[in-house]
């Protein structure tokens, strides 16, 4: 098992207000990343990180931002909640494989948050 | 653009019969390809991964193969068990490429 925790696991939430969800890693691992999984959009990343306050977007960052100020911990924040982010948030975290070059990536157990 | 897709939503098959659920990407950068497994409530596993030099990985009762040239990959579970039944992402990087590009994921449902 991958040492992955996220809190909160559920969160309802109202329209307009913040929400910050926390991903921590007890493997040390370089390389943390956001997805968000929908019906009939499988796993769409919003942002990652390729170290301490390295962040970079993915391809569905509006209405996102994320911070890592330690390698353990990396944080998504969405600063005005919208009932379009109701979904389900992963976090992963990746290592690269014995060939080098090719990243597996290991994922938390999720955070379900509605937006009402 | 959907660089990786699953074009099966849902798959149904009987306990025992062998499972193949398909992929299939676009983009001819790919040269690494994942599948994860993904039961309700939890997070994906990962499940088994092949390079572009292969053309078939074996793990147990789990092999995937890939057709590089039709630019597919197809992942084979024989025999299905009843714990097989969860939600199958394909996905793709290319190499020193850290980011993972996922397909819309394939329901399997193995009846007993």
């Amino acid at each position: 098992d991958a040492g992955i925790t996220q809190s909160p696991r559920h969160k309802v939430t109202e329209t307009g207000t913040p929400v910050t969800l926390r991903c921590h890693q007890t493997e040390n691992h370089r390389y943390m990343y956001w997805y968000r999984q929908d019906p009939g959009h499988g796993l769409r990343l919003i942002h990652y990180s390729y170290g301490v306050k390295d962040t970079d977007k993915g391809e569905v960052s509006d209405g996102y931002s994320v911070s890592r100020s330690k390698t353990e911990d990396f944080l998504l924040t969405l600063e005005s909640a919208t009932s379009s982010q109701t979904s389900v948030y992963f976090c992963a975290i990746s290592e690269s494989t014995r060939q080098g070059g090719f990243y597996e990536q290991y994922f938390g157990p999720g955070t379900r948050l509605t937006v009402t | 653009d959907q660089q990786v897709k699953q074009n099966s939503p849902s798959l149904s098959v009987q306990e025992g019969r062998i499972s193949i659920l398909n992929c299939d990407y676009t983009n001819s950068m790919f040269d690494y390809f994942l599948w994860y497994k993904k039961y309700p409530a939890e997070g994906p596993t990962f499940l088994i991964s092949i390079s572009s030099i292969k053309d078939k990985n074996e793990d147990g009762r789990f092999t995937v193969f890939l057709n590089k040239s039709a630019k597919h990959l197809s992942l084979h579970i024989v025999p299905s068990q009843p714990g097989d039944s969860a939600v199958y992402f394909c996905a793709a990087s290319a190499f020193g490429n850290e980011k993972l590009t996922f397909g819309t994921g394939t329901r399997l449902t193995i009846i007993p």
